[in-house]
């Protein structure tokens, strides 16, 4: 079955420390994969995605992810986190058949000042 | 560009009543539309996919006479929640997506609804 795993319910980093944000999917291909921010009573913004190519993927706010197929994950990955960057992040693997999202439940990322 | 908006960012209504929350693409022609719920603290459930002109489709579990989704035109489709109950109370998101640009969404800034 088709899923998405975001391990952690919440982190907490300090301002200026690295983060990374942990994502694994069950797919049976190669998926379209996204990462979204979603600040408290916003809508998502696309952070990054990975669709095929270079599985290095640049994204905004400074972010990154790294496509690893043999782990199955799609990681994020930030070096020095601001407080602006409290939010929570949605990790999704879009289905060639369909184009659907499949979502995960989402990490809460806290900034400790 | 990829913009969507959805009318009204919030609203409260009364038991029983009904709210039509709408969303438009504004700088692109959208063939397909989806709409998600979210929960408090919980990840995106997917209602349902409208595809222009032609009737939506529901996942498994949600009623469809309860919400009624119109998509009439490339820019615009409508959730109508009817006899709206506290428990339907939650923000509804949509989002868009276009036949060049098939494997990505758009996604519109939520409708927050409380039901009182």
């Amino acid at each position: 079955a088709q899923s998405v795993t975001q391990p952690d319910i919440h982190i907490t980093v300090s301002e200026g420390a690295s983060l990374e944000l942990r994502c694994n999917y069950s797919y049976g291909a190669t998926p379209y994969l996204f990462w979204y921010v979603q600040s408290p009573g916003q809508g998502l913004q696309l952070l990054l995605k990975y669709f095929s190519g270079d599985t290095l993927v640049q994204g905004i706010k400074g972010f990154e992810a790294e496509f690893k197929r043999s782990q199955s994950s799609f990681n994020l990955r930030k070096p020095s986190v601001h407080w602006s960057d409290a939010a929570e992040y949605f990790c999704a693997v879009g289905a060639h058949s369909n184009y659907q999202l499949i979502w995960g439940a989402g990490t809460k990322l806290i900034i400790k000042p | 560009g990829a913009v969507v908006s959805q009318h009204p960012s919030w609203v409260i209504c009364k038991s029983g009543t009904s709210v039509k929350i709408e969303c438009r693409s504004l700088d692109f022609q959208a063939t397909t539309m989806f709409w998600y719920r979210q929960f408090p603290k919980q990840s995106l459930m997917l209602m349902a996919t409208s595809n222009e002109g032609s009737k939506a489709t529901y996942e498994q579990g949600v009623e469809k006479d309860k919400f009624l989704i119109n998509h009439a035109s490339l820019t615009l489709s409508t959730l109508t929640v009817t006899s709206a109950h506290p428990e339907d109370s939650s923000f509804y998101i949509c989002s868009a997506r276009t036949l060049e640009r098939y494997n990505e969404q758009f996604f519109g800034p939520g409708t927050r609804l409380t039901v009182l």
